[in-house]
């Protein structure tokens, strides 16, 4: 089946720096798509989401970046504090229609935040 | 606060042992997924839930059994446990609506020796 994926399994950055966390996705069909942030012991918290006719939504110190021509999705972190430390996951959605509309999750990038 | 909790944080089971794994949400959502996430392989959907008593299989159902019986409620079964389904098992709930986003629980770190 199709697969979304992200380029690096570990990103480490110094605080204050920005972050860029990458994603692949193989499905031209996908019209949503979601960044999650998974804490230590806890489960995937919503981020930001943004839909196929867009190509840019910014949120607080985030914004994601959608290409659709090459496929390509970015989480962009301003200032990275320790509290970013985490693991990002993208996720997409087809438009498929009907069901319970399920995503599909890249396996995830471990951003460390350097001191 | 909206919420979906998972009965419990940490799981030990035996091999053979039948263990049921709970969800409960409270924001009256209609969908409802149970996910493992093992290291390397990313969140893998087990089975979903569109309704009350309505249950579909997702990509790795095999060994897995689920039951909605009541629409804030979606409890995952594992009939026989065995070693290879020790994961952390994650469940997620989605209202319905423009927004696609799901909220999870905290997790269920299973363990079967």
């Amino acid at each position: 089946g199709e697969s979304v994926g992200l380029h690096l399994p570990t990103l480490s950055v110094q605080e204050g720096d920005n972050s860029i966390i990458n994603c692949a996705y193989s499905n031209s069909a996908s019209d949503y798509f979601i960044w999650y942030k998974q804490e230590s012991g806890k489960g995937p918290q919503f981020i930001i989401d943004i839909r196929s006719n867009m190509d840019k939504r910014q949120g607080q110190r985030v914004t994601v970046l959608l290409n659709k021509t090459v496929k390509h999705l970015s989480l962009q972190i301003a200032a990275t504090q320790p509290g970013d430390s985490a693991v990002y996951f993208c996720a997409e959605k087809q438009d498929s229609g009907g069901g319970a509309d399920g995503l599909t999750f890249g396996k995830g990038t471990h951003l460390i935040i350097q001191p | 606060d909206v919420k979906v909790t998972q009965s419990s944080r940490y799981l030990v089971k035996r091999t053979g042992e039948k263990v049921f794994l709970e969800c409960v949400q409270d924001m009256d959502h209609e969908n409802m997924f149970w996910y493992r996430q093992d290291p390397g392989l990313g969140l893998r959907l087990i089975y979903f839930s569109y309704d009350v008593k309505m249950k579909e299989k997702g990509d790795i159902p095999e060994g897995y059994s689920v039951s909605r019986e009541k629409k804030e409620r979606f409890s995952l079964i594992l009939e026989s446990a065995s070693t290879n389904q020790t994961s952390m098992y994650l469940c997620a709930s989605k209202g319905g609506g423009a927004n696609y986003g799901y909220t999870f629980g905290s997790g269920t770190r299973l363990t079967v020796v």
